[in-house]
């Protein structure tokens, strides 16, 4: 099992450039998130899936999109880069049962805008 | 809105210190409180306490959780530099394993 996987592992953007993080897991998880992480900010919720085919927005949405594409994968778009969207990305996974799961996080997404 | 807050934001220690990390929340339909530990990647999972678990031990590392003052400490014993990393509390709300963090507390443990 490879768990959570993520694609790129480091990109840099010019403002006003677009680009899709990609992520997928391979345990049968239920519930997929993608969290941004600036430092002294923790983990802010940027977007879920609870499960496939439904989409939530979390915190801090504003200036991302997703997409659900199967139950494997979870992608979120940036339509229009901009330099506050400078930030470290991580995508994570959740069975949803039993109780004391808890999520998978995958490696993360380094991400500059220039 | 619901809300996570650690408290000290950044700590220095040296060896053999002992710690206590705090970790207040105020949110609605609680679940589960978690907590991380994140050494420049992705946090990894250190404990669950719920309202049927509120006191875990691993070695070094025990965390307890009040839920009538809605708050939860971290302690680390005997500390060592591989200790050395950001802290992070989590609060599960409702039943979509959706997690609201807080800001992270930073330990630095010098030799």
């Amino acid at each position: 099992n490879a768990g959570v996987t993520q694609t790129p592992k480091f990109q840099v953007l010019k403002t006003g450039q677009s680009m899709t993080l990609q992520c997928a897991q391979d345990m049968n998880h239920n519930s997929m998130y993608w969290y941004r992480q600036d430092p002294g900010m923790g983990l802010r919720l940027i977007y879920y899936s609870a499960s496939e085919g439904t989409t939530d927005k979390g915190e801090v949405p504003n200036g991302y999109n997703v997409s659900r594409l199967n139950k494997r994968e979870f992608s979120l778009r940036l339509e229009s880069a901009a330099p506050s969207q400078t930030s470290v990305y991580f995508c994570a996974s959740y069975p949803g049962t039993p109780v004391w799961e808890t999520q998978y996080f995958g490696p993360g997404t380094r991400l500059l805008v220039l | 809105e619901d809300k996570v807050v650690q408290s000290p934001l950044s700590l220095v220690v040296h060896e053999g210190d002992t710690v206590t990390l705090n970790c207040s929340y105020e949110v609605t339909n609680f679940r589960s409180l978690l907590w991380y530990k994140q050494e420049k990647k992705a946090p990894t999972f250190l404990f669950m306490l719920t309202s049927s678990g509120i006191e875990k031990k691993s070695g070094r590392l025990s965390s307890i959780l009040d839920k009538k003052e809605l708050f939860s400490i971290l302690n680390i014993t005997a500390t060592q530099t591989g200790d050395s990393a950001i802290y992070l509390c989590a609060v599960e709300v409702g039943n979509t394993g959706k997690l609201i963090f807080g800001q992270g507390t930073t330990l630095q443990v010098k030799p």
